[in-house]
């Protein structure tokens, strides 16, 4: 059982270019997040996703655009790098019920020089 | 969501119980406090969550006060695997869960 995966695990771009970040999960699951994490702090919510075909705004959306493609996948794409990205993503993905917890991907990291 | 305040770090010797506090005053009654930790730079790891009673699973035990303001994970023989940052969360969970997280408690388990 795969759970959440994450693709790349490891990215460098240069200030300006693009990138999509590719996750999917193979749990069934409705609802699935992004998050950056920068060194030395906690996790910080990008997007997320209750269910396919909707996405909402979480605490730093700022500078990204995300895709539900289907019930499994889920993207986030930087438009035009900064090297305020430089963080590690992480995707998660929980069931819609109340009561349940969320399984979490190993990560992306991303430097943006 | 309600928000959560936790100590910065605490340190506990290998073989102890590890004990740690979360506050969460603003709690609304239908929100499940869920802890959740992340060992070194992997993927955060789901631990345990509850609403009102205390609860155990396999991997530590959950104490709720009884006016749901704070709570307390509870590793019953703390490893030197278990040197992690320890995450608490105030959640409605399901369709409504944000998963907003905090900055947590590195927890040290010295040998």
């Amino acid at each position: 059982n795969a759970g959440v995966t994450q693709t790349p695990k490891f990215q460098v771009l240069k200030t300006g270019q693009s990138m999509t970040l590719q996750c999917a999960q193979d749990m069934n699951h409705n609802s699935m997040y992004w998050y950056r994490q920068d060194p030395g702090m906690g996790l910080r919510l990008i997007y997320y996703s209750a269910s396919e075909g909707t996405t909402d705004k979480g605490e730093v959306p700022n500078g990204y655009n995300v895709s539900r493609l289907n019930k499994r996948e889920f993207s986030l794409r930087l438009e035009s790098a900064a090297p305020s990205q430089t963080s590690v993503y992480f995707c998660a993905s929980s069931q819609t019920q109340m009561n349940t917890e969320a399984f979490f991907g190993q990560g992306t990291r991303l430097t943006v020089v | 969501d309600a928000k959560t305040t936790q100590p910065p770090s605490m340190d506990c010797a290998e073989g102890r119980a590890a004990n740690l506090p979360c506050n969460h005053s603003t709690i609304s009654g239908n929100e499940y406090v869920y802890w959740y930790r992340q060992i070194h730079s992997q993927g955060p790891q789901y631990i345990i969550h509850g609403l009102k009673n205390n609860e155990t699973n396999e991997m530590a035990s959950l104490i709720i006060t009884e006016d749901r303001k704070s709570s307390t994970l509870i590793l019953p023989h703390a490893t030197l695997r278990d040197t992690a940052v320890y995450y608490c969360i105030a959640d409605y969970g399901g369709a409504t869960n944000k998963l907003i997280f905090g900055t947590g408690t590195l927890l040290a388990v010295q040998p």
